[in-house]
């Protein structure tokens, strides 16, 4: 059964170019979350779904972030335009349920904006 | 209002015992942990509902008290595997009836042979 899957794993890119970040849920959850990880502040949510649609972006930074789930299968993190300071590692997480389940965290794409 | 685990950071002897706390400031709805080695993502290992329940998976258990918004986990006869950064998750209700879930501070634990 396949777990979480984010592409890509790695990106490089320029400060002000657009990021995109996927990810695909296990089949059947719920609910999706995205994160991001730093040293300096550690794991941090950025945004949920339950059911395709968002529930809490309260964790989103700035305007530049915005994120999507068109469908059960599929999600995506937009970073426009990135900065140096967005350089993080970004994990997408699901869940059966929105509440009281444990996530699974797909293996994350590390963004590197030079 | 992030989560404050405690300690940061402990060094073990392979079979030795170790706990690491994490204390809200914000009443709970569950709390889960998880572990994350290096360049790897975080594995869940158990979650606890409110209820002051204790959990245990081979030598690791946690406890959960509701009333002081803690959870504790229990590491038993520690082992090499057992290295890594433990987060505590809290889950707890907002004024809009949604669920926050925030991470904690992170434990880092290294088990020496």
């Amino acid at each position: 059964d396949a777990g979480v899957i984010q592409s890509p794993r790695h990106e490089v890119t320029e400060m002000g170019q657009e990021v995109t970040l996927r990810c695909k849920p296990i089949s059947g959850h719920n609910s999706l979350f995205w994160y991001r990880q730093t040293m300096m502040r550690g794991l941090e949510l950025l945004i949920y779904f339950n059911n395709n649609v968002p529930i809490d972006d309260s964790g989103m930074p700035e305007d530049r972030f915005s994120a999507k789930m068109p469908n059960a299968s599929f999600s995506t993190l937009k970073i426009q335009p990135s900065e140096p300071r967005d350089s993080a590692v970004y994990f997408c997480a699901s869940s059966a349920r929105l509440e009281g389940n444990e996530q699974y965290f797909g293996p994350g794409t590390r963004l590197t904006v030079t | 209002q992030q989560p404050v685990q405690s300690p940061q950071a402990v060094i073990l002897r392979e079979g030795e015992d170790a706990v690491i706390n994490c204390s809200s400031s914000k009443a709970l709805y569950s709390v889960h942990w998880y572990r994350q080695k290096h360049g790897e993502a975080p594995v869940f290992l158990m979650i606890l509902l409110k209820g002051g329940e204790q959990k245990g998976h081979d030598k690791i258990s946690a406890s959960f008290n509701e009333k002081k918004q803690q959870s504790s986990l229990y590491l038993t006869a520690s082992q090499l595997s057992y290295s890594g950064t433990y987060f505590c998750g809290t889950q707890g209700g907002t004024t809009s009836g949604t669920y926050k879930y925030i991470f904690g501070t992170g434990t880092r634990l290294k088990v020496l042979a």
